[in-house]
């Protein structure tokens, strides 16, 4: 079975900084999709950002990219310029031959 | 116009009574799923429906039932509440059953407060 694993349940950065969240799955699987979701106050589950594992290069979304190491099984999330409103729980997920899996979040807090 | 609509967004009742949860989206998608996060935030998958079938059922009680009249819709009924049924559900939507890279679209949730 597919496990995600967040090692920091909680993070904090500077308003303007650089933060990286961790992230280390395990699987069996070669082909496969890792996700990382944004869940603020408001409880809604925000796609930040997919990366398909074929693919070498990583994804980037605005301020948000990732550090894919497939042969490690580590997708790590990089928020760049953090702002206010990046404050929330970060989820990493994978997608394989079964519904998606989650980590247990970390939760990131931004000081102004 | 909200994709994945959930309600009620808050249900606080008592233990043994019978709850439902209803949800709706309108993006066309053939494939609908609950999901539950617990007190300490840890999204697990519950029940997978495809265009009005049941193609996963993770280990859940009984008690849950979720019934789809349509592909649009999948509502979640719940029998004989237990204190450990609190939690927040949120349904979800997808294109297709596979799985593999498709992108979620989550509802905003329902906050289940048992007591």
């Amino acid at each position: 079975a597919q496990t995600v694993t967040q090692s920091q349940p909680e993070m904090s950065v500077q308003e303007a900084e650089t933060v990286t969240l961790s992230c280390t799955y395990d699987t069996s699987e070669s082909d496969y999709y890792l996700f990382w979701y944004k869940q603020p106050p408001s409880r809604q589950m925000i796609l930040v950002i997919r990366q398909e594992a074929y693919k070498q290069q990583n994804a980037t979304e605005n301020r948000f990219s990732v550090n894919f190491q497939k042969a490690a099984k580590s997708f790590s999330l990089k928020i760049s310029d953090s702002q206010l409103g990046d404050a929330a729980m970060y989820f990493c997920a994978f997608s394989g031959n079964t519904p998606l899996v989650f980590g247990k979040g970390t939760r990131l807090s931004v000081i102004a | 116009d909200t994709a994945v609509s959930q309600t009620p967004k808050y249900l606080v009742t008592q233990m043994g009574n019978d709850k439902s949860i209803k949800c709706e989206q309108n993006l066309g998608h053939d494939t609908m799923y609950w999901y539950k996060q617990d007190s300490k935030k840890f999204l697990k998958i519950m029940f997978s429906y495809n265009n009005k079938e049941l193609i996963i059922n993770e280990t859940v009680p009984n008690r849950f039932s979720p019934k789809s009249p349509d592909k649009a819709h999948l509502n979640l009924h719940i029998n004989s509440l237990e204190l450990g049924d609190s939690a927040v559900y949120f349904c979800a939507s997808s294109q297709s059953p596979g799985p593999r890279g498709e992108k979620l679209f989550f509802g905003s949730g329902t906050q289940l407060s048992v007591l």
